[in-house]
């Protein structure tokens, strides 16, 4: 089956401490996002990339970090300069701008 | 920087009514609008693509419609069942290839 992979499911994150959040694609799409929900927001992009290593800071860049060195894959890392880092990550992948953009099923990062 | 608004932020109906979303964007510069469905603790389903050339799409008993000129794109689902209760969220492309998303319509259909 087509389409993208996000693990874990759940995330328990201890204070001070950095956790990486997977995303796989196997849509061979060149675009991939990394974005934020919480209740009552709408979705907050922190990262994407447009292409193989390369990527651009979204909206809320500050405390996370990514890397992208292979198509299918676009991990998010949540560091400990991340004040606030409870919520619900989504990531994305689109082949090009004129086409749908498909979401994983998302990570839910929680602080203890 | 583009604003993408839902109006109403929830919307309860009986069963088998038709009802519509709207979704209005501050700069019509755009490439395309998508509407998206999200069940609550899951990922968003993608339900319906417009492209800025054109004026809508249907998909079985949804129907999206996309007035670029004015920034304002509509959601009309027809019939409504139970099973159509979500967050329904919409969100315009622009350059660079960034989504803008609005805060969604959350949907309660009444059996």
């Amino acid at each position: 089956d087509g389409g993208i992979t996000q693990s874990p499911k759940y995330l328990f994150r201890k204070e001070g401490q950095n956790v990486t959040l997977s995303c796989e694609q196997n849509l061979n799409h060149d675009a991939m996002y990394w974005y934020r929900q919480d209740p009552g927001q709408g979705l907050r992009l922190i990262y994407y990339s447009q292409i193989v290593n390369d990527f651009q800071k979204g909206d809320i860049a500050e405390g996370y970090s990514v890397s992208r060195e292979k198509k299918e894959s676009f991990p998010l890392t949540v560091t400990s300069a991340q004040k606030n880092p409870t919520a619900f990550y989504l990531c994305a992948s689109s082949s090009d701008t004129n086409t749908e953009a498909f979401f994983g099923q998302g990570t839910r990062l929680t602080v203890v | 920087k583009q604003e993408v608004t839902q109006i109403p932020a929830a919307l309860s109906v009986p069963e088998g009514e038709n009802l519509v979303l709207n979704c209005s964007f501050t700069d019509s510069a755009i490439y395309n609008l998508q509407w998206f469905r999200q069940d609550p603790g899951k990922g968003l389903t993608s339900l319906l693509l417009i492209q800025s050339s054109q004026r809508e799409q249907t998909s079985g008993r949804l129907n999206a419609s996309l007035d670029k000129s004015s920034g304002r794109s509509t959601l009309y689902i027809a019939a409504s069942q139970p099973g159509d209760s979500a967050t329904y969220l919409c969100a315009v492309r622009r350059t660079g290839n960034q989504f803008y998303f609005g805060t969604g319509t959350s949907l309660t259909v009444i059996p």
